[in-house]
């Protein structure tokens, strides 16, 4: 267990839905990644947050957003949902030496 | 870009020693980072290499040099359990920076 939690596990939803992906970084950290792994696909970093502010930017796409709250905990919104962002979708947070732990992941399927 | 280049599968017997390569490009290069992931679950934490060297953790061994711009991780007295992907990943910038992530590669361990 690596101490970062995420909601829900599985999310099954249809084309031009929305959807919000949660992320509890572990105790302590103040960066938390969000990645997105298709599949037969490597991990494509998305966004990072560093204690409330947006610090760098992947491959997110305009219909993705994210952002962090003051309590630390992290959302990504998907909007306007294809076919082709069906994938899991990882979020980490780093300790201080910049190690990234990663939860266990919130396995989307869009319908 | 900044490509990460792993080899895409391989096949080892168990009890026997594999070694899984990585290149990287070296601008900015500020540390590297080896994952072990089963398939369908979240990358786990193995080794962590930023000065030129062998680090060795159990099993695992991970060594780095930064003017070839390539790492390789070390698996010893392979396990059945030891079947997964392996991922190399580079960090470019400061402590917090996001990670680029090679595609992995599969390991298959027979016995």
């Amino acid at each position: 267990d690596s101490g970062v939690t995420q909601t829900p596990k599985h999310l099954i939803t249809a084309t031009g839905q929305r959807v919000t992906l949660r992320c509890s970084p572990r105790s302590g950290d103040l960066s938390v990644y969000w990645y997105q792994q298709s599949l037969d696909q490597g991990l494509q970093f998305l966004i990072q947050y560093y204690n409330g502010e947006e610090r760098a930017k992947g491959n997110i796409l305009e219909r993705f957003s994210a952002q962090q709250f003051p309590d630390l905990h992290s959302e990504l919104n998907l909007s306007s949902l294809e076919l082709g962002d069906s994938a899991l979708y990882f979020c980490a947070s780093s300790s201080p030496t910049g190690t990234q732990y990663f939860g266990p992941g919130t396995r989307l399927t869009v319908l | 870009g900044q490509n990460i280049d792993q080899p895409t599968e391989m096949t080892a017997t168990e009890g026997a020693i594999v070694q899984i390569n990585c290149t990287y490009q070296t601008s900015g290069f500020n540390g590297l980072f080896w994952y072990q992931q089963h398939a369908g679950e979240a990358p786990t934490f193995l080794s962590y290499n930023v000065l030129d060297g062998l680090e060795e953790k159990g099993r695992f061994s991970s060594f780095l040099s930064r003017s070839k711009g390539y790492s390789y991780l070390l698996l010893k007295e392979l396990q059945m359990k030891d079947s997964a992907s392996y991922l190399c990943a580079v960090r470019y910038g400061g402590s917090q920076g996001n990670l680029i992530f090679g595609k992995g590669t599969k390991l298959s361990v027979k016995p």
